[in-house]
């Protein structure tokens, strides 16, 4: 299985000031295709999750553009430029590139 | 727009089974692929298991290989987890998700989720 490691898995963040997401899988993500299966999630308290960011970099739909993903192969980052209110709960990465799907940990963001 | 909501979930007996369901609208249910997720009372995500849009394939998480069976009707919008021989370690809050419209679009969509207590 692939594993994913995310950091920090707390993170206080003023409003207003940026952040950012790590995450790791010990096997490449990079299909033949050329694309990179990582995906970023927002659970935001008492709430199911939500698609942030699918292929490493793509926006899902109604994202704010506050948010972006990079990173190729094995590293991988999700930043916020500036976070809102709005932005807290738990981010979590996962890999959709190999069954079984794996899940980083999760990064439970607070706002200071 | 598109709607999951899932049902079935409540308490069970260790060794029992449920099934849960999930039931889809707004969307063409057919054409996509479908999953489950499932997340512990305070902890992360766990990927359940995955089927095709025409439920020719299905996958399983090893942790529940050979007691859940992931399968849809899609003549009638629903998608299905049978469980069964439940165990403590499968408490949990299980979600449906939609595949978006190919491989590697994300899970776009997620129903409420249904809350399974195994318990006795």
């Amino acid at each position: 299985d692939i594993l994913m490691t995310q950091s920090p898995l707390f993170l206080p963040v003023t409003p207003g000031e940026p952040a950012s997401i790590s995450c790791r899988s010990n096997q490449s993500l990079l299909h033949k295709n050329g694309y990179d299966y990582l995906e970023w999630y927002l659970q935001k308290p008492g709430q199911s999750p939500q698609l942030l960011i699918y292929l490493s970099s793509s926006r899902a739909s109604g994202v704010p553009d506050r948010f972006s993903g990079s990173g190729s192969g094995t590293d991988f980052t999700l930043k916020i430029s500036r976070v809102e209110a709005e932005d807290v709960g738990v981010y979590y990465c996962m890999q959709p590139l190999q069954i079984p799907y794996t899940f980083g940990r999760g990064t439970k963001l607070e706002i200071k | 727009q598109v709607q999951l909501v899932e049902s079935g979930g409540g308490v069970v007996q260790p060794g029992g089974s449920l099934r849960l369901s999930c039931e889809a609208s707004g969307f063409s249910f057919s054409s996509h692929d479908m999953h489950w997720v499932r997340q512990a009372p305070g902890k992360g995500l766990e990927w359940v298991a995955f089927i095709r849009y025409e439920g020719s394939q299905q996958y399983h998480a090893d942790s529940v290989k050979g007691r859940f069976t992931i399968s849809r009707d899609n003549s009638k919008n629903v998608l299905y987890l049978q469980m069964n021989s439940l165990t403590s370690d499968d408490t949990a809050i299980y979600y449906c998700a939609k595949l978006g419209r190919s491989f590697g679009s994300g899970l776009d969509s997620w129903g409420q989720g249904a809350l399974v207590t195994v318990s006795s």
